[in-house]
């Protein structure tokens, strides 16, 4: 079946403008997580959804960073007023949302900010 | 401290050797465990879930260490293709869907 996909591949923005960045979870899939991955680094934990609601949005670094799922299904990560810090791949998440958590990554969004 | 340790690397070894790796975590509660695997530039795939007895899947082997607190991946008769990072992961403390990453260990499997 598909997987997680993620739209756009590539983003690159002018510092100080807004971008947003799309997840499609795999099918059936409540959870669905946002991470991001500087070089050389794990994935970081940025949002957690569980259905529509945010159940744990603890690692968005700033209020600049919103996210939303208002169908519990697909999913925007918004930042605001980027700044060149915030380059780095953004990589989406699902999961069945219990045990055993396994979750199952898209191809992630390399945003570059000038 | 970090949630989660891992050696960097990189792990040099040529084709057909045993090589291992482990990582720590912080946290005593911690449920779930993983590895996974990622190719350069591309996403994290899942390899295998740790469970407490230990579990293997082909050439891989998984084992957890609560007492220690480690997990570890063992991986016999390597193949080229098993060049990659191998990426710990572990969940957290009052969220079960939350998941701390290591940074990753390098592995480089030479003809």
């Amino acid at each position: 079946g598909a997987g997680v996909s993620q739209t756009p591949s590539n983003k690159v923005t002018e510092k100080g403008k807004y971008v947003e960045l799309r997840c499609d979870p795999i099918s059936g899939h409540t959870a669905l997580y946002w991470y991001r991955q500087s070089l050389g680094q794990g994935p970081e934990f940025l949002i957690y959804f569980q259905g529509t609601g945010a159940a744990d949005d603890s690692g968005l670094p700033n209020d600049r960073f919103f996210a939303v799922r208002p169908e519990g299904s697909v999913s925007t990560l918004k930042i605001q007023r980027t700044e060149r810090g915030d380059s780095a791949v953004y990589l989406c998440a699902s999961s069945f949302g219990g045990p055993p958590y396994e979750q199952y990554f898209g191809p992630g969004t390399r945003l570059t900010v000038t | 401290r970090k949630e989660v340790e891992q050696d960097p690397g990189p792990f040099n070894v040529p084709e057909g050797a045993t090589v291992a790796f482990n990582c720590t975590y912080s946290n005593s509660a911690s449920q779930s465990f993983f590895w996974y695997r990622q190719d350069c530039r591309k996403e994290p795939k899942l390899l295998m879930s740790v469970y407490s007895s230990g579990n293997e899947d082909g050439r891989f082997t998984a084992q957890l260490n609560r007492a220690s607190q480690y997990i570890s991946l063992l991986i016999r008769d390597s193949k080229l293709s098993d060049s990659a990072t191998y990426l710990c992961v572990v969940n957290g403390l009052y969220n079960f869907n939350k998941f701390y990453f290591g940074s990753g260990t390098k592995l480089n499997v030479k003809p």
